[in-house]
């Protein structure tokens, strides 16, 4: 079964701190995604992956960056956090196909004060 | 651009009682089609797909059923039990959309005993 962790689990900024969101994925999975929650939004795609190296532009972008280091390691990158981007954060992976299930990591919960 | 709609943000039910969730969706490629649910503190998990070749899925004794005619698909259960009580997501992928997933807005289920 797939096994996908984040870290850190909870974490608090101020505005305008620098933050890293950390997904590993250890199934060999190809994709990679980061969402974010939000009551009254489920759940939103920010940036995903298709490999190593490879970055594609999701649905809410703009104030994130992403690397994809590995095929395991995934990072979400807030350079300048606004309290907008206080949210719970998803990672996810998956297989390619159109079943492919998404795996989704326990979640980081972001507090930007 | 693709969009999924639900409607219903929270289902109040007793135990023993029927489950209903619509969501629809609109897009102009080829949709496959996902309900997913998310216990709390954890992220969500695939609940079943519904295949367009039979238009039904089944899952844990929830069934999804998908209307190409009206671009809706359905959730539902015949007896919820407490263990039931979740947020459930419906979510959409299109074909050549790098396996990219959109997802409704969440219902929010809570069953009383």
């Amino acid at each position: 079964e797939a096994a996908v962790t984040q870290s850190p689990r909870n974490k608090v900024t101020v505005t305008g701190g620098n933050v890293t969101l950390s997904c590993r994925q250890t199934n060999s999975h190809n994709y990679m995604y980061w969402y974010r929650q939000d009551t009254g939004h489920g759940l939103r795609l920010i940036h995903y992956s298709y490999g190593a190296g490879n970055l594609q532009i999701g649905d809410v972008p703009d104030g994130y960056k992403a690397t994809r280091t590995t095929q395991e390691d995934f990072f979400l990158l807030l350079e300048l956090a606004s309290p907008s981007q206080t949210s719970l954060y998803f990672c996810a992976s998956s297989e390619g196909g159109r079943y492919a299930e998404q795996f989704f990591g326990p979640g980081t919960r972001l507090t930007v004060l | 651009g693709d969009s999924v709609i639900q409607m219903q943000g929270q289902v109040t039910l007793s135990e023993n009682d029927f489950l209903f969730i619509n969501c629809t969706y609109s897009t102009t490629g080829y949709p496959t089609l996902f309900w997913y649910v998310q216990y709390s503190g954890e992220g969500p998990q695939l609940l079943l797909q519904v295949t367009t070749a039979n238009n039904k899925g089944s899952s844990r004794g929830f069934e999804a059923t998908y209307d190409k005619g009206t671009t809706s698909f359905h959730l539902q259960k015949t007896s919820v039990q407490e263990i039931d009580s979740a947020v459930y997501y419906c979510a959409m992928r299109v074909s050549g959309s790098f396996n990219k997933l959109t997802f409704g807005a969440g219902t929010r289920l809570a069953v009383c005993p």
